[in-house]
């Protein structure tokens, strides 16, 4: 069964980081590209990252220099290294790959 | 510049029949898209990936009442003999290199 689960979520102030990681079951982080999506309350979806199967990594231009994605392979896990979180990164983080997402971690940047 | 164009809502009534519309934008028209649904408190789910030739693929347990169309540019998610869990946000999505690309989403009302 192919499942994906986020963690790492939680309250953080301005200014700090956090790392999300999503564990992966049924297929390999490495075979497939795999996203960082969010959903700020009361908005739609936004992308923020994509790592590719070769390795490659893009982000949206709202997190890039700040966010940075990436996986292990042996553990089969995805990450996202966080840093100078701000007010507007609140949101609940999802990985997701083009036919399956996980169910979501919540991150509240606040003082 | 991907641009994925929904109408913010739309309604039908139970048993009824609705069809959803995401549109490219110039230059894109011959990308092909995944839908998404989001029920109410819960994560996004993967409904199908279409293509502009007509050809796509459909996620896990996926009801055959949910279905795929193109022209031009557009995009068609139709959702036959609606039931109330079908009242949810509908999310287009496309991709390139390098970049992952969400429509506003529509907001489906069951009457």
């Amino acid at each position: 069964e192919v499942q994906l689960v986020e963690s790492g979520g939680g309250l953080v102030q301005p200014g700090g980081s956090l790392r999300l990681s999503c564990v992966i079951s049924g297929f390999n982080v490495s075979s497939n590209y795999m996203s960082w999506v969010r959903q700020a309350p009361g908005k739609g979806l936004e992308w923020v990252s994509v790592i590719y199967s070769g390795g490659s990594t893009y982000s949206a231009d709202s997190v890039k220099g700040r966010f940075t994605t990436s996986r292990h392979n042996s553990k089969n896990t995805l990450y996202l290294q966080m840093n100078s979180l701000r007010a507007e990164d609140t949101a609940v983080y999802y990985c997701a790959s083009l036919n399956c997402w996980g169910q979501g971690t919540p991150v509240t940047v606040s003082s | 510049q991907f641009v994925l164009t929904q109408s913010p809502s739309a309604s039908a009534s139970l048993g009824a029949s609705v069809k959803l519309t995401c549109s490219l934008n110039s230059g894109h028209s011959t990308y092909a898209i995944a839908w998404h649904q989001q029920q109410p408190g819960k994560g996004p789910r993967f409904l199908m990936k279409f293509s502009s030739d007509g050809s796509h693929t459909k996620g896990d347990a996926i009801p055959d009442r949910f279905s795929g169309s193109s022209s031009g540019a557009e995009r068609y998610l139709t959702i036959s003999s609606l039931q109330s869990e079908d009242e949810a946000d509908y999310y287009c999505q496309t991709w390139g290199t390098g970049i992952v690309v969400f429509g506003g989403g529509t907001k489906l009302t069951v009457l």
